[in-house]
Formats: C-alpha cells, sequence, structure tokens
C-alpha cells in the first residue's frame, strides 16, 4: 500500500540542524511532489515547502527561506528536509505529505506519521 | 498570504449530533479548500478537497461546501470515532495555509 515512513525522533540543541528523511513506497516517487509541514506543540498545521521529486525542484515558504533545504534521493524514493540554525521555537512535530492532483486542485492525499524534532539546550 | 479562519474554535457535541464547522479566507480561493481531520498524536487524513469532493472511502456523512472566501465542513450524524481535530487548507496561492483547527469533542 501507499505510504511514507519516516525518520526517528531528534533532539537538537539551538543552533544545530537537523535532517528528516521520508521514504515512499507503493507508488512512483517521482510522480508526485512532496509536501513537508510541521506543527509545534499544541498548535495547527504550517507549510514549508515542496520538492518535486523528479526535477528536484522546490518551493519554499518564505518564512523558511534560507535555513530550509528539501532534497531526495530517487533511487532509494526518498525526500529529505533539512533545517538549519534550529531555534526552540522549531520544536515541532515535522511531516511529510504527498501531493494529490485532481484536474487543478491540489491536496495531501498520504501522510507520514511524524518526525519529533526537540531543540533544547 | 491567505488567512484561514476557523469557527468555532472548539464545540462540544452529542452522538447522531449534525455538526457544521466554518472556514473564511482573507480573500477568494475559487473552491481550492480541502478538509482534514486529526486524532490526538496521528498525521492529519484528508476528508474533502475542491470544496466538496470526498476522498474514497470516507464516510458520505461527511460533506463540504462554499466558494469564493466562505467554506463548510458538515457533519451528518456525529458519531464517536469523529471526535478529533479539523482543520481547512487552501491551496490557491502559495503559501498553502491551514486554518487554526476546530476541536470537536464529546458532550
Amino acid at each position: 500500500q501507499v505510504q511514507l515512513v519516516q525518520s526517528g525522533a531528534e533532539v537538537k540543541k539551538p543552533g544545530a540542524s537537523v535532517k528528516v528523511s521520508c521514504k515512499a513506497s507503493g507508488y512512483t516517487f517521482t510522480g508526485y511532489y512532496m509536501h513537508w509541514v510541521r506543527q509545534a506543540p499544541g498548535q495547527g498545521l504550517e507549510w514549508m515547502g515542496w520538492i518535486n521529486p523528479n526535477s528536484g525542484g522546490t518551493n519554499y515558504a518564505q518564512k523558511f527561506q534560507g535555513r530550509v533545504t528539501m532534497t531526495r534521493d530517487t533511487s532509494i524514493s526518498t525526500a529529505y528536509m533539512e533545517l538549519s540554525r534550529l531555534r526552540s521555537d522549531d520544536t515541532a512535530v515535522y511531516y511529510c505529505a504527498r501531493e494529490g492532483k485532481h484536474r487543478y486542485y491540489y491536496y495531501m492525499d498520504v501522510w507520514g506519521k511524524g518526525t519529533t524534532v526537540t531543540v533544547s539546550s | 498570504d491567505i488567512q484561514m479562519t476557523q469557527s468555532p474554535s472548539s464545540l462540544s457535541a452529542s452522538v447522531g449530533d449534525r455538526v457544521t464547522i466554518t472556514c473564511r479566507a482573507s480573500q477568494s480561493i475559487s473552491r481550492n479548500l480541502n478538509w482534514y481531520q486529526q486524532k490526538p498524536g496521528k498525521a492529519p487524513n484528508l476528508l474533502i478537497y475542491a470544496t466538496s469532493s470526498l476522498k474514497i472511502g470516507v464516510p458520505s456523512r461527511f460533506s463540504g461546501s462554499g466558494s469564493g472566501t466562505d467554506f463548510t465542513l458538515t457533519i451528518s450524524s456525529l458519531q464517536a470515532e469523529d471526535f478529533a481535530t479539523y482543520f481547512c487548507q487552501q491551496t490557491y496561492r502559495t503559501p498553502q495555509t491551514f486554518g487554526q483547527g476546530t476541536r470537536v469533542e464529546i458532550k
């Protein structure tokens, strides 16, 4: 079945970087954009950006420009999200989500289980 | 950025109740509006896309309507498994943005 399996929880110090992986299975990895969304404790959902696994092209939310890098390795159907210069308010659950499309409507139809990133000194 | 405002922020309801959640966009988003359900400790789950199209496998008691700036998610007869938080999302303009969520609790 279609699934996204994310890497395990991380604990980082302020100023460090974190790299989260998202391994896709059950579908053609290069056929669907991959989004990253985060959720701080008790808060709502925040879109971070997407990567086109076919071309490697990316589109980042302005808030994260300069700090986020999304990459992929098509040989192992895995997408990555790296966030640098971590701050305490980056503590959140980070989700990867596959983009579905119907005509010109877009949505996130498959989600990973999430990766908890804790930033603490 | 397009702001998405949901109301109410939370509600208490009983099994069998009809529940309506509203999502308002700060500018027109045509019908580029999706709804997700999230249970505690779990990832969001797509319910409805393009305002009113039900994802395959989602029960027919869920429905969506609206266009432009005002949208609604309706649960026609609330079931025990529907107690969760619901988020709307616009994909009309980048950055995609979500509503703050509506928590549906047991009365």
